[in-house]
């Protein structure tokens, strides 16, 4: 059974640094991108970028860029989503998702849709 | 990179159909057929209900259907029931690697 968790909620200072979790299972995890999504409180999904644990290429979102950083560790089959300096416009849901791949013989594709999800982790940053 | 346009909200009696749209651009759902839908019941993660534009991941009921036409895509929930009560949210391949979700648009079962 395919599963992603990701570790629990957390409440942070402005200006503290932070790293959350989203540990993979059942699959092969470093054949599937990892996606992270924003969801600030009562607004709607934003996608944040992927990373692919294999190699960890990524590609972030450019309203992302550069205010986080994704990361993987194959060894615990794990995907990280990272903060310097946390502000409180980081209050969020922040969710991480497998992108959906494709199997064909002799070759395969990475689809781009979600088909497996974490369930969320809150981070409340507040002074 | 500007998120899709989705009607605020949507409300159908049970048993009813509706249909909600997202609007894009001719650099993300005007040129590419990856089009995913998500519903998200309030207090959960999301989950899929379209992928490609039109086709349904297994276990997926066959009340929810998506069509693209232009820069629009389209779900239907056809014989909605209270169960359907939720925000959906489209999103789009854009390109170079990125994606791009829509506004969001929450249903309700009147």
């Amino acid at each position: 059974e395919v599963q992603l968790v990701q570790s629990g909620a957390e409440v942070k200072k402005p200006g503290e640094s932070l790293k959350i979790s989203c540990k993979g299972s059942g699959y092969s995890f470093t054949n599937y991108w990892i996606g992270w999504v924003r969801q600030m409180p009562g607004k709607g999904l934003e996608w944040m970028g992927f990373i692919f644990p294999g190699d960890s290429d990524t590609s972030y979102s450019p309203s992302f860029q550069g205010q986080v950083t994704f990361s993987a560790d194959k060894s615990t089959n794990t995907a990280f989503l990272q903060w310097n300096s946390l502000t409180a416009s980081d209050t969020a849901m922040y969710y991480c998702a497998r992108r959906s791949h494709s199997f064909y013989p002799g070759y395969s594709r990475e689809e781009n849709h979600f088909d497996f999800w974490g369930q969320g982790t809150l981070v409340t940053v507040s002074s | 990179q500007s998120a899709l346009t989705q009607p605020a909200s949507v409300s159908g009696s049970p048993g009813q159909s509706i249909t909600i749209s997202c609007t894009g651009t001719s650099n993300d759902v005007g040129r590419y057929k990856y089009v995913s839908w998500y519903q998200q019941p309030s207090g959960k993660a999301p989950k899929v209900l379209i992928y490609e534009g039109s086709k349904r991941p297994s276990g997926v009921s066959d009340r929810f259907s998506g069509s693209r036409s232009g820069n629009t895509a389209s779900l239907t929930i056809s014989g909605l029931q209270a169960e359907d009560e939720a925000h959906y949210y489209c999103c789009s391949y854009a390109g170079s690697n990125t994606l791009v979700f829509g506004t969001g648009t929450t249903v309700t079962v009147l």
